[in-house]
């Protein structure tokens, strides 16, 4: 059922430092492409999501990257802090349902 | 305002035993999805409903059903439990034609 791939699984930033979380995606009927953030025990939250439309949209220091030839996007996190430190999930879906989501990377900012 | 709620928090089961989590989703959202999210692993999607009628479902066993109740709350239920069922149940709520889908903190199943 996985069709969206991420990676990597873990990655471990300084402070300051700038994180990239990649994703490639096999249905090219997807139109939607979010990114999540979760820390332990809790549900996902919308951070930042881009439609295939447009090839880079920034939210303060979140920047999704979009190659509709390759099937691939990503998220930059610019300046990274301790506080960012969670697991990411990137996610496909047809305008907005059943989504498809990544296997996770677990972000670790080190101070 | 208040987010996507769930209910109950954490519940323990035994095999065999059925299960009936509930979702509240955010005023004026009208579509709600499951998920389910085993440890370590993204969410896998079971159900979306839209206007008290299913839209998707998707690959899970006849065990797992659901409902949504004219005021937009939801109901997952899962039948017959198995062990491979223990899992965090997420519920999220989008508003129609909105962006993004918005989730609550999730129901944590264990099956001993």
């Amino acid at each position: 059922q996985q069709q969206v791939k991420q990676s990597p699984q873990s990655l471990i930033v300084q402070k300051g430092g700038i994180s990239i979380i990649n994703c490639a995606y096999e249905n090219t009927a997807f139109d939607y492409f979010p990114w999540y953030q979760q820390f332990p025990g809790k549900g996902p939250a919308l951070l930042i999501a881009i439609r295939p439309d447009v090839s880079e949209k920034k939210e303060g220091r979140f920047t999704i990257s979009f190659n509709k030839s390759a099937k691939q996007f990503s998220l930059h996190i610019m300046d990274s802090q301790p506080g960012d430190s969670a697991t990411y999930f990137c996610a496909a879906s047809y305008n907005n349902n059943d989504m498809r989501f990544g296997a996770g990377t677990r972000l670790t900012v080190k101070p | 305002d208040a987010g996507v709620t769930q209910s109950p928090t954490h519940l323990i089961k035994t095999r065999g035993q059925h299960v009936t989590l509930r979702c509240s989703p955010i005023s004026g959202h009208k579509s709600v999805s499951w998920y389910q999210q085993v440890l370590g692993q993204g969410p896998q999607f079971i159900f979306q409903y839209y206007e008290k009628e299913e839209r998707g479902r998707g690959n899970f066993p006849d065990r797992f059903s659901a409902r949504q109740f004219p005021n937009y709350s939801s109901e997952l239920n899962v039948n017959a439990l198995l062990l491979g069922d223990s899992a965090l149940y997420l519920c999220a709520s989008r508003f129609a034609g909105g962006e993004g889908q918005y989730f609550g903190p999730g129901t944590r199943l264990t099956v001993t």
